[in-house]
């Protein structure tokens, strides 16, 4: 079975602070994508990051950063000197390596960036 | 270039009734796939429509239907309505096959009163 776990329900962090968002997940596939998605008070699930399991390959992208770790099924999510633009619910999700398999998502990781 | 259209925004519907959302994918896309979002929860699949057909579903009751149409668009039905079944809906959209990842809508807010 697939799961996906994000144990922290919501974090506080003062505006410039850096903060780690965790991943945990579980799979029995060999191959398999793993997603970071935003979503803001909208509702609309924004992509932020796709990551296929053969590249651990940590990857950074201006503010943001990510760390993938298959040895500890981890894939975590940091942002740099947040701002108050950064608060939002956070999920990870997981999913077969069809692009169009169903996503399994966690439960989510509320950030609030506070001025 | 518009992306993924979701209508109605807010319903509010009673327990018993019957309610249809809707869906107009992303230009370009092929394949629909509709989520379910409690509150504080992770969308949870509900299934998923390519070429006029369900390729995919999720652990929900019969209650839960779909239907896609021949423009790719999308209908998600929800016969019987419990006051669990009130959560956002997302609407998805992706082409079949392709190494992409979904477009998501923002969603229908179903309250069930």
């Amino acid at each position: 079975a697939q799961k996906v776990t994000q144990a922290q329900t919501e974090i506080s962090v003062v505006e410039k602070e850096d903060v780690t968002l965790d991943c945990v997940y579980e799979t029995r596939d060999t191959t398999y994508y793993l997603f970071w998605y935003k979503q803001p008070p909208s509702g609309e699930l924004v992509f932020l990051i796709r990551r296929n399991s053969f590249d651990e390959q940590n990857e950074i992208s201006g503010r943001y950063s990510w760390n993938f770790q298959k040895s500890t099924s981890s894939f975590n999510f940091t942002i740099t000197a947040s701002q108050v633009v950064d608060s939002a619910v956070y999920f990870c999700a997981l999913s077969r390596p069809s692009g169009t398999y169903k996503y399994i998502f966690g439960t989510g990781t509320r950030l609030k960036v506070l001025a | 270039d518009a992306g993924v259209t979701q209508s109605p925004t807010h319903l509010i519907k009673t327990r018993g009734q019957q309610v249809t959302l809707r869906c107009s994918p992303k230009s370009g896309h092929d394949t629909v796939s509709w989520y379910q979002q409690a509150l504080g929860q992770g969308p949870q699949f509900i299934f998923q429509y390519y070429e006029e057909e369900e390729r995919q579903r999720g652990n929900f009751p019969d209650r839960f239907s779909g239907h896609q149409f021949p423009n790719y668009s999308s209908e998600l039905n929800v016969n019987a309505l419990l006051l669990g079944d009130s959560a956002l809906y997302l609407c998805a959209s992706s082409l079949w096959g392709q190494g992409v990842g979904y477009t998501f809508g923002s969603g229908t807010r179903l309250t069930v009163v």
